[in-house]
């Protein structure tokens, strides 16, 4: 079956930096986008960033847009985000969620159980 | 950017009961748009994209509908496993994609 693993985040200071990964395994990881989305608390879910199979396109939310960045490594099947300049409006659950269409449709059909972020001196 | 407004925030609803729940997008999606379902510890779990195509293992309960601006999910007979939070998500015009802020569904 279809498994998404992630890990990283924790606690760090505003300013500094994290990385999640997420590890796929169960489906061909080099034919599908993938994208990372959030929730803070209390609010609803956020997009966040988007790559496509081949790293071609890579699309950011305004929010995040020149901070964070996402990559992949299509031979370990893992996805990344690289999050720089943390600010407190970015604490959040992160996830990772594969895309439903090998065209990158936009509608995410398996996702991580989430890796919480809190950024707090 | 595309706004997605979901109502109710939260449902009370007893189980058995047939329930919908509403999605409009602030401009049309035509048919754009998918459900998610989401129970705490969980993955989320994509129920309905396209509007009405059931994703893989999805329950004949659920069934979605509308285009363009107005959305509905409807679950025919709630059983106790659907007591969850449900999103909808518009993937017509992105970045961004944008989630409705949810529609709890509580016991009654």
């Amino acid at each position: 079956q279809v498994q998404l693993v992630q890990s990283g985040g924790g606690v760090v200071q505003p300013g500094r930096s994290v990385r999640l990964s997420c590890a796929v395994s169960g489906v061909t990881f080099s034919a599908y986008g993938m994208h990372w989305v959030r929730q803070a608390p209390g609010k609803g879910l956020e997009w966040v960033a988007f790559i496509s199979y081949d790293e071609s396109n890579k699309y950011y939310s305004d929010s995040v847009k020149g901070r964070f960045t996402i990559s992949r490594d299509n031979s370990k099947n893992t996805l990344f985000l690289q999050m720089n300049s943390l600010r407190p409006e970015d604490t959040a659950a992160y996830y990772c969620a594969k895309d439903n269409s090998y065209y990158s449709s936009g509608s995410l059909d398996y996702w991580g159980q989430g890796t919480l972020v809190t950024v707090s001196s | 950017e595309i706004v997605m407004t979901q109502s109710p925030a939260t449902l009370s609803v007893s189980p058995g009961e047939r329930v919908t729940l509403s999605c409009r997008a602030s401009q049309s999606i035509s048919n754009n748009l998918a459900w998610y379902q989401h129970k705490p510890g969980q993955a989320h779990r994509l129920l309905i994209y396209g509007a009405f195509t059931r994703a893989t293992g999805v329950p004949a309960r659920f069934s979605g509908s509308g285009s363009g601006t107005e959305f509905t999910l409807t679950i025919s007979s709630l059983q106790s496993e659907d007591f969850a939070v449900y999103y909808c998500q518009q993937y017509n015009t992105w970045p961004p994609i944008t989630f409705g802020q949810g529609t709890r569904l509580e016991i009654k």
